[in-house]
Parts: C-alpha cells; sequence; structure tokens
C-alpha cells in the first residue's frame, strides 16, 4: 500500500448515521493529520493527531492512531447532508521536514 | 479569521507559456508549501520554502517551476513552460513554527494549459 492510503474509497450513508474512514500508512510518521475537501474547493484541515497518541476528539470527530498497526481512523457521529465532501488523511513522516503525503481520499455521501 | 488567499482561481493558458501564481500566506507563519492536484488523482507535495530559500522539493518541481517570496506578504509559483501536464488545481499553504501545526490551505488556483 501506498503512504496514506483510505478505505473505503466511497462512502453512502444515510444522515444521523455514523461514518468511519481508515487510512494506512507504511513508514514512521510524526503526526497524521485528517482533511477536507468540498467539491472543486480548497482543502480545510479537521484534526492533527500526533505519534504519542492515541485518540482526539474535536466536535464531532474523533481520529484514532494505531502505530502499531500504522492505521488511523476517522468517525463522523451523527453525519449531516454537509458532511459530504472528500475526506483524506495525511501524514508528516518522521525526520521529514513536514510536508504533507496525502492519501487519495474517501469520498463521503450523507443521504439526507 | 486569517487565511491564505490565491490569485487568480482559475488560469487558462497556451503551452509553453509562463505562468505565476501567487499566494498571500497568513501572515506570522513562517512555512510555506506548494501541493497540486491533477483532476481526480491525490493532493501531491511539490515544494516548501522556509527562510527564504527551498527547505524541499519533490521529483514534480523540476527546472522548470520556480518559487520566490519578493516580498513580506506574496509567495509566487511560477511554470516557465507550461505543459498539458501542468494542468491541475495548485494549493498554496501555510504554517506556524512547529511540525504539529496543521497547514492551512488556501483555496487554489485551477490552472488550464491548452
Amino acid at each position: 500500500s501506498q503512504q496514506g492510503e483510505e478505505d473505503p474509497q466511497a462512502l453512502s450513508i444515510q444522515e444521523g448515521e455514523n461514518a468511519t474512514m481508515n487510512c494506512s500508512y507504511k513508514t514512521s510518521i510524526n503526526n497524521l493529520q485528517w482533511y477536507r475537501q468540498n467539491s472543486g474547493r480548497g482543502l480545510v484541515h479537521l484534526i492533527l493527531i500526533r505519534s504519542n497518541e492515541r485518540e482526539k476528539h474535536s466536535g464531532r470527530l474523533r481520529v484514532t492512531l494505531d502505530t502499531s498497526k500504522k492505521s488511523s481512523s476517522l468517525l463522523i457521529t451523527a453525519s449531516r447532508a454537509a458532511d459530504t465532501a472528500s475526506y483524506f488523511c495525511a501524514t508528516v513522516l518522521t525526520g521529514a521536514n513536514s510536508k504533507l503525503t496525502f492519501g487519495k481520499g474517501i469520498t463521503l455521501s450523507v443521504r439526507p | 479569521e486569517p487565511e491564505v488567499t490565491q490569485t487568480p482561481s482559475h488560469q487558462v493558458t497556451q503551452m509553453g507559456q509562463e505562468v505565476i501564481l501567487r499566494c498571500v500566506p497568513i501572515s506570522n507563519h513562517l512555512y510555506f508549501y506548494w501541493y497540486r492536484q491533477i483532476l481526480g488523482q491525490k493532493v501531491e507535495f511539490l515544494v516548501s520554502f522556509y527562510n527564504n530559500e527551498i527547505s524541499e522539493k519533490s521529483e514534480i518541481f523540476d527546472d522548470q517551476f520556480s518559487v520566490e517570496r519578493p516580498d513580506g506578504s506574496n509567495f509566487t509559483l511560477k511554470i516557465r513552460s507550461t505543459k498539458l501536464e501542468d494542468s491541475a488545481m495548485y494549493f498554496c499553504a501555510s504554517r506556524p513554527g512547529s511540525t504539529y501545526n496543521e497547514q492551512f490551505f488556501g483555496p487554489g488556483t485551477r490552472l488550464t494549459v491548452l
């Protein structure tokens, strides 16, 4: 797998349901970040989790990080139609100059 | 709330022409980046810039590309002789000091090379 590879590639859920998106990576990281991108728009930072952290919360978002499995998950609870977007995980590698390495992204569709 | 701005929002150019994409990062940020996203593909790192010099660049960032911070506010990406495959969305980003800081992205410039 490539650095920062998300699954599933596409997810369709009903409003009010929870959405879980996963990201796997290959090499040691300094931190992992999740971004959202609405169609044709810029990237919006959602949450950052450091390599020594296991879980973080921000509003309806919960991110976990398992460095032994080199994986992270993003949970959006009580989804809304406005959450419809593409979601990307991006890693900052250990020793790297803080550049972000993005995955291909997950397209989330929330049906009203 | 401060934000990264980019101009123009859309640039159409002929193959072989030079283009300059402009960015105004957040004023107290120290690190600046350019990324690009070809339609339907993932976001790719191009170059990072710190202390008035390039700190890292990718394989994509060849001799046709250059960056400049000509004054205290602007950060530009120049493509000297555009190719069809340069068509993409180009994002500028900036961040404060620590590696644990998030990067703040601009809205992007859509470059179309004909």
